[in-house]
């Protein structure tokens, strides 16, 4: 697509419950980052891939936090048994190369979480 | 790890200059400069690779120096359209992680 699309925008979740976010970056992109914003601040890095490969993972809050791509394009962050200090924006951003070196990162419009 | 930015906020009028600063404690390969709008997502403004390299856009350009592994983003007779929230972001030398940093609110009045 032209764009990074990010599914579903708008998330509400009871507290426990698991939910499922969807990236799909552009197509033939081999980086794709997760990131997580909270209100008023700036994304923070959970994980990165490089095509199918999950590169670095440090900054998954806990191991409720799952990521995958499995065939190197759309990408899928879980969150199990979700708490409310996960309400947050989570942004996909991709790019063509690992380094990009004239275009920065393609984000997409991000998923809005809320637990209740 | 996160890279510091300055100011937290800025309030200007319309026409007038600001200059955001950028710092981190880790080496490092390239500084990017994005902007976010209130709800939307960050937009890619401009990446520099090499040590003192300053680039433009528009109105807007940025110098970056290795050395002190700080980036400074220039805005010239600043435009109603410049508001929102400056982000620096820093690619480690592998790669494999990108910061943001702190975030400068940037908000421009008539």
């Amino acid at each position: 697509g032209a764009g990074v699309s990010q599914s579903p925008r708008y998330k509400v979740a009871k507290r426990g419950q698991d939910v499922a976010l969807r990236c799909d970056p552009i197509s033939g992109h081999v980086s794709l980052f997760w990131y997580q914003q909270a209100l008023g601040q700036g994304p923070e890095f959970l994980t990165y891939f490089q095509n199918e490969a999950q590169l670095d993972k440090s900054g998954l809050p806990s191991d409720r936090f799952f990521a995958e791509r499995p065939e190197g394009s759309v990408s899928t962050l879980k969150i199990q048994r979700t708490q409310q200090e996960d309400s947050a924006v989570y942004l996909c951003a991709s790019s063509l190369v690992g380094r990009p070196t004239q275009h920065g990162y393609t984000f997409g419009s991000g998923t809005r979480l809320t637990v209740v | 790890q996160q890279p510091v930015q300055s100011p937290q906020a800025v309030i200007l009028r319309e026409g007038e200059d600001a200059v955001i600063n950028c710092s981190s404690s880790k080496a490092l390969y390239s500084v990017h400069w994005y902007r976010q709008k209130h709800g939307e997502a960050p937009v890619f403004l401009m990446i520099l690779l090499k040590g003192g390299e300053q680039k433009g856009h528009e109105k807007i350009s940025a110098s970056f120096n290795e050395k002190k592994q700080q980036s400074s983003l220039y805005l010239t007779a600043s435009q109603l359209s410049y508001s929102g929230t400056y982000f620096c972001g820093m690619t480690s030398n592998t790669g494999n992680q990108f910061y943001f940093g702190t975030g400068t609110s940037l908000t421009v009045i008539p």
